[in-house]
């Protein structure tokens, strides 16, 4: 059975650092990997998709990295902002495009 | 606007209630999801459709149905709701061959 991992569980940073949140799954035939962003009381939204045959993608001041075989992938923001606050969330494609999720890295950026 | 909508935002129930939760897209998208989201336990997958008049079951299945009798529409019963049903669910829509998720903002039920 397929299970996500997301560490830290929270994280609280003041504004301007770059930081890394990272996320792992036990199986690695997955299809992608997706990283979702949660503001509160609010659905998700994707931020990055990750197909199994690449290692990363970029998004303005976001970085997702993929190693399949080790089951790790990491997201990297850089110059955190305020507005950056919220919970992310990492989800690995494991067919019909089911998502098994992580429970979420809840960040805090400080002014 | 155009998206994912779902119906109600927040709902009590009785222990033995039934009641259906309504997910509603406008972008003709072919899959259709309800994921249940609990305190440290991130999202999991209830029921999901691959389209009109298909459903399967996800992970946590026990206790909901679901139908899919219009391809914009996907209904989420509860027959006889229980406390360990209290929860946040989240509908979801994609359309086939993409990866995007489109994502409602939720239905807060709580089962006392």
């Amino acid at each position: 059975k397929q299970e996500v991992t997301q560490i830290p569980a929270a994280l609280s940073v003041p504004e301007g650092e770059n930081l890394v949140l990272n996320c792992s799954f036990t199986d690695s035939a997955i299809y992608n990997l997706q990283w979702f962003r949660q503001d509160p009381g609010k659905g998700l939204t994707s931020l990055l998709l990750i197909q199994s045959s690449q290692r990363e993608q970029t998004s303005g001041r976001l970085n997702a990295s993929l190693d399949k075989s080790s089951g790790r992938s990491t997201l990297y923001i850089a110059a955190s902002q305020p507005g950056d606050s919220a919970t992310y969330l990492c989800a690995v494609n494991t067919g019909f495009q089911k998502l098994v999720f992580g429970t979420g890295t809840r960040l805090l950026v400080s002014p | 606007n155009a998206g994912v909508t779902q119906t109600p935002k927040f709902r009590v129930l009785k222990t033995g209630q039934s009641m259906t939760l309504l997910c509603a897209q406008d972008m003709n998208h072919e899959y259709m999801y309800w994921y249940r989201q609990d305190p440290g336990m991130g999202l999991r997958l209830i029921h999901y459709s691959v389209g009109e008049g298909t459903t399967a079951k996800g992970e946590v299945p026990d206790g909901y149905n679901v139908s899919r009798l219009k391809k914009q529409n996907f209904l989420l019963g509860l027959e006889s709701a229980a406390p360990s049903q209290t929860s946040v669910y989240f509908c979801a829509s994609m359309q086939q061959g993409s990866y995007g998720y489109t994502f409602g903002s939720g239905t807060r039920l709580t089962v006392v």
